[in-house]
């Protein structure tokens, strides 16, 4: 099984900051990548697919990057309402595995 | 627009069977691979299984396979989970999930249900 890890594991930030995730794959994905976002007591949201394409409706302070085993999300002006879990996903091949999550909070 | 409503949780004993169910609409649900993803109390998120958009591909966590069957029904636009020989570790928020790209068997999900809570429990 391919195996996902995140860093960091939580992060604080203020609104306007760039905040950068990394996500790493325990072996090549290309770019079978995905990215969601997850607010307390609610559903996962996707936000990015092919490690770097956005998801309709995403705002496009959301960016992606990465291939072969090395990812990037990044929020380039971070505003109120990303603060939330933001996971990674590998849909290279089955099992399907998620990374650990990273938890973005208010400094 | 797309929706995805989870039904089916409560709380089971350990050893006893459940079913889930998600009743798909707003695209043609025959369409599209679907799946179940899974979260703890307080955990991430675990893939659990995939059914192919007609059914004749399935795969499974190992944790749930020999106890979970995934299937689904195209002229109900409904998915299932039937879970068999519930432990503890299976309590946990079910969310069934679409795929973006119709008929493949990899994808990203583009739509996720509210969720379902089961609680395995004496």
């Amino acid at each position: 099984d391919i195996q996902m890890t995140q860093s960091p594991s939580s992060l604080s930030a203020s609104v306007g900051d760039r905040v950068t995730i990394t996500c790493r794959a325990s072996q090549s994905i290309d770019n079978w990548l995905a990215w969601y976002q997850q607010k307390p007591e609610k559903a996962p949201k996707s936000l990015i697919y092919g490690a770097s394409s956005l998801q309709s409706g995403v705002p496009s302070r959301f960016s992606g990057s990465g291939s072969g085993t090395d990812f990037t999300l990044t929020i380039s002006s971070l505003q109120p309402e990303d603060f939330a879990t933001y996971y990674c996903q590998q849909y290279n091949s089955y099992p399907f595995t998620f990374g650990p999550g990273t938890k973005v909070d208010i400094k | 627009q797309v929706q995805l409503v989870e039904s089916g949780g409560g709380v089971v004993q350990p050893g006893r069977s459940l079913r889930l169910s998600c009743a798909a609409s707003g695209f043609t649900f025959s369409n599209y691979g679907m799946h179940w993803v899974r979260q703890a109390p307080g955990k991430g998120l675990e893939w659990v299984a995939f059914i192919s958009y007609d059914g004749s591909k399935k795969y499974y966590a190992d944790s749930v396979k020999g106890r979970f069957t995934i299937s689904r029904d195209n002229s109900k636009n409904t998915l299932y989970l039937q879970m068999n020989s519930l432990r503890a570790e299976d309590t946990a928020v079910y969310y069934c999930a679409k795929d973006r790209v119709p008929t493949v068997m990899l994808s990203n999900f583009d739509y996720w249900g509210q969720g379902t809570l089961v609680t395995v429990s004496s």
